[in-house]
């Protein structure tokens, strides 16, 4: 079965860091691009960014640009998503999702709260 | 940044009813478009991809299509447990890829 389990979330200051994990299993990791999608509190879905199956080629969207980065360690089936800088707006769960233009499956989700 | 206008943001519906939801590019995307399911606290799901290929195991009540700028999601026959936010999502140019602002569909 294809699981993505999303992790690392938590409560954190404004300036903050945080680092996200997505432990992939039942399919061929280095195969796929994979992506961070989030959602803030009651609203819809925000692109955040992805990474080519190699790791070669990133992606972000301009709200994260300079701040996140997202990585992947082929050897051990997971993805990463490194945030500095954190804002109240970036306030959201965080889900990853295997893909570069169509998103299946999604990890669970992963609340990242960004507060003083 | 091509923007997707999804509309209605909210549809009530009978069991047994057909139901349609558009969702308009801001320019051309061809067929690169996708539909997806979110069941409230849960993960989203694809349903549709390139605009009307209906994913692996999906019932075939949901369907997709169009190109172009504008496009259709249907239901053909609403059930109980379609009860969920829908959203449409382009990816004609990544960076970004961007979504509707979704369709919260519930049960009249």
């Amino acid at each position: 079965e294809v699981q993505l389990l999303d992790s690392g979330g938590g409560l954190v200051q404004p300036g903050g860091s945080l680092r996200l994990s997505c432990a992939a299993s039942g399919f061929t990791f280095s195969s796929y691009a994979m992506s961070w999608v989030r959602q803030a509190p009651g609203k819809g879905l925000e692109w955040v960014s992805t990474i080519t199956d190699s790791g070669t080629s990133t992606y972000y969207a301009d709200s994260v640009k300079g701040r996140f980065t997202i990585s992947r360690d082929n050897s051990k089936n997971t993805l990463y998503l490194l945030m500095n800088s954190l804002r109240a707006e970036d306030t959201a769960v965080y889900y990853c999702a295997r893909g570069r233009y169509c998103y299946g499956p999604w990890g669970q989700g992963t609340l990242v709260t960004v507060s003083s | 940044d091509i923007q997707m206008t999804q509309s209605p943001s909210s549809l009530s519906a009978s069991v047994g009813d057909r139901v349609t939801i558009t969702c308009q590019a801001s320019q051309d995307i061809s067929n690169y478009l996708n539909w997806y399911q979110q069941k409230p606290g849960k993960a989203p799901k694809v349903l549709i991809y390139d605009a009307s290929n209906l994913e692996t195991g999906v019932p075939s009540r949901f369907s997709g299509s169009g190109s172009g700028t504008d496009f259709t999601f249907t239901i053909s026959s609403l059930q109980p447990e379609d009860i969920a936010t829908y959203y449409c999502q382009q990816y004609d140019n990544l960076p970004p890829v961007t979504f509707g602002q979704g369709t919260k569909l519930e049960i009249k």
